[in-house]
């Protein structure tokens, strides 16, 4: 069964890095992926599209601060140079014939 | 640039129909390129998926949803509605409509705002 699995909490310092992980369930390691961003009191905004072997597509106006990678089932979401307006919950997405799924999402405190 | 707008009314009593909309603005909802769907999130909580359609095409539901769940569309708008009967407070929640990437990635590249929904008598 597809599974998105999320931290729950991540924390990091102004202007520095912080590397988000999304991982999917064994047997789906070649699934893509997408990125979501949700500031406090806002709706999601769609970040990028993450393929199985790093490749990526950002959405329109996303910094170069936001990239993202993979490794095997496991899918990254890197920010750099931490602002305070990337607080927020990160969702991680994908999809199957049939069904969209969503991870739990993780909450980024920026310190 | 594509824009969706959510709208509908903010309160439903437990038991009756919930009905929402979404305005599609700067596309069409009958491009057959993209699949358009609905988008819940309980306050506090995480993004469930509603269900998705394509015009002309196939239209797929959440199980957990699926025979309370039904989406529409309305061409002459260039809107597409949600209907989820039989509401409780569980069902009280952010709206979303959002638009697919394309028909065959659906990852979610265009979000309305949302619309809270309160389930209340």
């Amino acid at each position: 069964q597809l599974v998105l699995t999320q931290s729950p909490s991540a924390s990091a310092s102004l202007g520095a890095s912080v590397k988000l992980t999304c991982t999917l369930t064994t047997g789906h390691s070649s699934y893509a992926i997408a990125w979501h961003q949700q500031q406090p009191e806002k709706g999601p905004r769609y970040l990028m599209k993450l393929d199985s072997d790093g490749s990526h597509s950002k959405g329109d106006g996303i910094p170069d601060r936001f990239s993202g990678s993979s490794s095997g089932a496991e899918r990254y979401l890197t920010i750099s140079s931490l602002q305070s307006e990337d607080e927020a919950d990160y969702y991680c997405q994908t999809w199957d014939t049939g069904i969209v799924l969503f991870g739990g999402g993780t909450k980024l405190t920026v310190l | 640039q594509l824009q969706l707008q959510e709208s509908g009314p903010g309160l439903v009593k437990p038991s009756e129909t919930l009905s929402l909309t979404c305005t599609v603005s700067g596309g069409s909802v009958t491009s057959n390129l993209y699949f358009w769907g609905w988008i819940r999130q309980p306050p506090g909580k995480g993004l469930e998926w509603i269900g998705i359609f394509s015009y002309g095409g196939s239209t797929y539901h959440n199980p957990s949803l699926n025979s309370r769940v039904t989406i529409s569309v309305d061409t002459s708008k260039n809107q597409f509605s949600l209907r989820l009967t039989s509401v409780t407070a569980a069902d009280m929640a952010f709206y979303y409509c959002a638009r697919t990437a394309g028909l065959s990635t659906w990852s979610l590249d265009s979000w309305g705002q949302g619309t809270l929904v309160t389930v209340s008598p």
